[in-house]
C-alpha cells in the first residue's frame, strides 16, 4: 500500500507522560501536514512541512508539542507532559507542492488517550 | 478563508442520488471548492475539488453555482459504504485545510 502510514494507530499513556508519533508520507510527496481532531469536532490544522522545514505552526500547537521532519521524508509528532486535553485523534497528510489549491491525502490516525 | 454552511444532517435511500449542498458566499477568486468525506474512525478522504467548472470523476460530481457562491455534491447511486461526514472546504494556495461542521450523511438500506 502506498498511502499515507502512521504509527501507533492507538495510544494510552498516563497524564504526564511523553509520547511521539510517526507519520510516513506517500513517497513523492514533499509536504506533509498534521491535524488533531476532537470528538464530534473536524481535523483542526496543528503544522506543515515543505520537505524538511516546518513553515507554519498553528497557535494550537503549544510549547509542549513539537514536530520534525529531519530528512524531507517521514515525520515525528512530539507531546511532552501530556494532559488529558490531549486526547485525540492526530492525523497526518501529504502532498505535493501547489500553486493553487492540492490535494491532501490523509493517513488513517493515532488515537491518544491520555489518563 | 471563506466561511461554509452546509445542513448538519441529510438521510438518502441506497441506490438514489445524494446531493449535499454547501453555501460558500464569501469564496474568493483563487480559492477552489474542495470535498472531503470522513467515515467514523478513519482519515478523511478526498473526494473532488474544482474552481469554477462542473467536475466529475469516479466517486462523485460538483456542481458550482455561477456566482460560485455555492455549490453541491453529488453521488449518483449512494450505497451503505457512503455513510460519511462530508466537508465542504474553500482553500486558497495556503495549505492549510479548514475544516467546518461538515454533513452527516446517512444512507439508508
Amino acid at each position: 500500500d502506498t498511502g499515507v502510514s502512521q504509527n501507533p494507530r492507538h495510544k494510552i499513556t498516563k497524564r504526564g507522560q511523553n509520547v511521539t508519533f510517526r507519520c510516513d508520507p506517500i513517497s513523492e510527496h514533499n509536504r506533509l501536514y498534521w491535524y488533531r481532531q476532537t470528538l464530534g469536532q473536524g481535523p483542526e490544522f496543528l503544522t506543515y512541512f515543505q520537505n524538511e522545514a516546518q513553515l507554519e505552526k498553528s497557535r494550537l500547537l503549544s510549547d509542549r508539542f513539537s514536530a520534525e521532519r529531519p530528512k524531507g521524508s517521514f515525520s515525528t509528532l512530539e507531546i511532552q507532559r501530556t494532559e488529558q486535553g490531549d486526547s485525540a485523534m492526530y492525523l497526518c497528510a501529504s502532498s505535493l507542492s501547489e500553486n493553487w489549491g492540492g490535494v491532501q491525502y490523509f493517513g488513517p490516525g493515532t488515537r491518544l488517550t491520555v489518563t | 478563508d471563506a466561511k461554509t454552511t452546509q445542513p448538519p444532517s441529510m438521510d438518502c435511500a441506497e441506490g438514489r442520488a445524494a446531493n449535499l449542498p454547501c453555501n460558500h458566499s464569501t469564496i474568493s477568486g483563487n480559492e477552489y471548492v474542495y470535498w472531503y468525506r470522513q467515515i467514523h474512525s478513519q482519515g478523511p478522504q478526498y473526494i473532488i475539488h474544482g474552481l469554477k467548472n462542473n467536475e466529475t470523476n469516479e466517486m462523485a460530481s460538483l456542481i458550482i453555482t455561477e456566482d460560485r457562491k455555492s455549490s453541491t455534491l453529488i453521488l449518483p447511486h449512494a450505497t451503505l459504504r457512503d455513510t460519511a461526514v462530508y466537508y465542504c472546504i474553500p482553500k486558497t494556495s495556503g495549505s492549510r485545510l479548514t475544516f467546518g461542521e461538515g454533513t452527516q450523511l446517512t444512507v439508508n438500506p
